[in-house]
Order: C-alpha cells, then sequence, then structure tokens
C-alpha cells in the first residue's frame, strides 16, 4: 500500500477529445511526477510538480498539462488525444526522506479510439 | 539514443541462481539510480537504490554502479519463483527520472 490513489482506474475516449486524470496521496507526498507506460514499455516521464509548479517535464507536447493543489493531490490533462495516447498513466509521490523512491499509484488505463 | 537501455529478455534461470539484470544510460548528470519491479498488472515498487560507485547489498539484491562506463546491474541470488517479474532500471537527473524499457525475469521452480 503506497498511499498513493488514483482515478479512474479504466477510462474509454474517443480521438480528439480531452481527459483528466487524478491523483491523491494519503501521505501528502510535496512532490508528485507523472509517467506514461506503453504495452511492453517502461513508464515515460511526463512532469514532476513541487509545490504547485512545474520543475522538470520529459519530451512530451504541450497538450500534456497538470496540476498540483495546496493539498498535493493532483491532476493530468491531455487535449486532442490521438490513438498513440493509449496507455497506462501512472501517477507517483516522491518519498520525502531523501532517497529519491517514487510511490506509484495504481494507474489509470487510458484507450482511445 | 535512449536515456536508459535494458535487454527486454526475457531472461530465464533456474530456481536458486543467480540473476543479473544490466542497464546502461546516457546522461552523465545522472545523480540517483533504481532498480524497481513491475508484476505484471501492477504498478512498480523500489527493490534497490544506489548513488555511489561500487556495489550495494540488501538481502538476495545487489546493485552495482560505474559511472564512468555508464553502466548499472542488479544481481538477485538464490532466485526464487516469487522473483519473475519485470525488472524496471531507473536514472534521475536533476527533477527528472528515465526508466528503461525493463527485462523480463522468469525464475523456473
Amino acid at each position: 500500500e503506497t498511499g498513493v490513489t488514483q482515478s479512474p482506474t479504466h477510462l474509454i475516449k474517443t480521438r480528439g477529445q480531452q481527459v483528466t486524470l487524478r491523483c491523491s496521496s494519503q501521505s501528502g507526498h510535496n512532490t508528485v511526477s507523472w509517467y506514461q507506460q506503453a504495452l511492453g514499455q517502461g513508464p515515460q516521464f511526463i512532469f514532476q510538480y513541487y509545490r504547485e509548479e512545474e520543475n522538470g517535464r520529459g519530451n512530451f507536447p504541450p497538450r500534456f498539462s497538470g496540476l498540483q493543489f495546496p493539498n498535493y493531490s493532483s491532476e493530468l490533462n491531455v487535449n486532442a488525444l490521438e490513438l498513440d495516447d493509449s496507455a497506462l498513466y501512472l501517477c507517483a509521490g516522491l518519498s520525502a526522506g531523501g532517497t529519491g523512491e517514487l510511490f506509484f499509484g495504481e494507474g489509470s488505463r487510458l484507450t482511445v479510439l | 539514443q535512449k536515456e536508459v537501455e535494458q535487454n527486454s529478455g526475457p531472461l530465464s534461470v533456474p530456481e536458486g541462481a543467480i540473476a543479473s539484470l544490466n542497464c546502461t544510460y546516457s546522461d552523465r548528470g545522472s545523480q540517483s539510480f533504481f532498480w524497481y519491479r513491475q508484476y505484471s498488472g501492477k504498478s512498480p515498487e523500489l527493490i534497490m537504490f544506489i548513488y555511489s560507485n561500487g556495489d550495494k547489498e540488501d538481502g538476495r539484491f545487489t546493485a552495482q554502479l560505474n559511472k564512468a562506463s555508464q553502466y548499472v546491474s542488479l544481481l538477485i541470488r538464490d532466485s526464487q519463483p516469487s522473483d519473475s517479474a519485470t525488472y524496471l532500471c531507473a536514472v534521475s537527473p536533476f527533477n527528472k527520472f528515465y526508466f528503461g524499457s525493463g527485462t523480463k525475469l522468469n525464475v523456473k521452480p
């Protein structure tokens, strides 16, 4: 049990639509990051938020955006969905203990038709 | 070139043997190095982290880091069927995390 909860667990969208995925942490991780994991691949870093500000970003286009709220919950928004956006989206809280450990939620599986 | 490269496997070893998993990375600014285990249909969970060159041991697991060669490895001694999973190597330059595509390990009883 990592204490990181994601919703929804599964969803289906059509190409061109927009989606919002949500993440909350019982442990109040002040740093949260989001990942896209396609089938058979490793997680790909999308971005990281610290105290409501984006402070790290991977190679994803601007249509991937995020928010972090004062209670450290977070959202990932994806606009103009494409078929290749179909993947498992993982949220992770960063350990406050300085080890760099990521605590992952169970993920949101997005299917784009 | 990908930031983190791993052999996708599958790597098959008999129960009780040593499993050796390898990883190379491209960003010389990477400061922290991790091995995560991911069971099918589950999220990744941390096995080991290592920051300094050399070996780090934790139970049946040993992580090895060679920054000059940009190489990280994980040894699993006395492999068990429950170790069968995908092992993800991850490196962290400042404020980013890069994962490899993972090596699938099968431990045969």
